[in-house]
């Protein structure tokens, strides 16, 4: 199966910091999304990027699909940016199951 | 609001209880998912419902049983679990595959 690999695993940052979070898979994807999971367990979608570059306030992401691998950009983090962050992916490869990565943990300091 | 609602949010029960997690949406999505979290344990696919029919068994043991009456529920009957089953139970709604997944906020399991 598809292998999706986030990295790093934890990261610590002060709060007004900026961060870069990478997700890189294994095979060709159709689709790719962050989540977000804060300390009360919800996952929240951030952004469906099955390529390209999207915004969302203080939070950006790229998906290259040809050199499988995606970004998401955390800018003038805030402490409610706690929590973890997953990429997950779809991919043909993979029966068109979604599949998550093993999370990034961030832990925003005040 | 997040349109994937989840009953009850946290469940205690024995070993040899019966019991069923409940998930609704309301985003008019064809496809429904269970999802599992362990702790420190990457989130696993157990079950996929397209248009109300089961579309994928991750290789779930028989104690958990998935019911989709409908579009819109989805059911997950528990029987005789095992304490490496307690862990957070998600369920998603898609409007198809390659379409984004919206999570419900979760049932966190516990079996004594």
């Amino acid at each position: 199966g598809i292998q999706v690999e986030q990295s790093p695993p934890d990261l610590i940052l002060q709060e007004g910091a900026n961060s870069t979070l990478r997700c890189n898979f294994s095979d060709s994807v159709n689709n790719l999304q962050w989540f977000h999971q804060n300390p009360w367990g919800q996952l929240i979608n951030l952004f469906y990027i099955p390529s390209g570059t999207k915004q969302n306030g203080r939070l950006s992401a790229t998906t290259v699909a040809t050199e499988r691998y995606s970004l998401l950009y955390i800018s003038s983090s805030q402490t409610t940016d706690s929590g973890v962050y997953f990429c997950a992916v779809e991919a043909w490869a993979a029966g068109n199951k979604l599949t998550f990565g093993g999370g990034t943990r961030v832990l925003v300091k005040p | 609001e997040t349109g994937v609602t989840q009953t009850p949010r946290h469940l205690v029960m024995g070993m040899t209880n019966k019991k069923s997690l409940k998930c609704e949406q309301h985003l008019g999505h064809n496809a429904m998912y269970w999802y599992k979290q362990s702790a420190k344990k990457p989130l696993e696919l157990m079950f996929v419902y397209s248009l109300e029919e089961r579309v994928e068994n991750n290789s779930v043991p028989s104690r958990f049983s998935p019911e989709c009456p409908n579009s819109s529920h989805l059911f997950l009957h528990l029987h005789t679990l095992q304490p490496e089953d307690s862990a957070l139970y998600l369920c998603a709604s898609s409007q198809g595959y390659n379409q984004p997944q919206h999570f419900g906020d979760g049932t966190r399991l516990s079996i004594l």
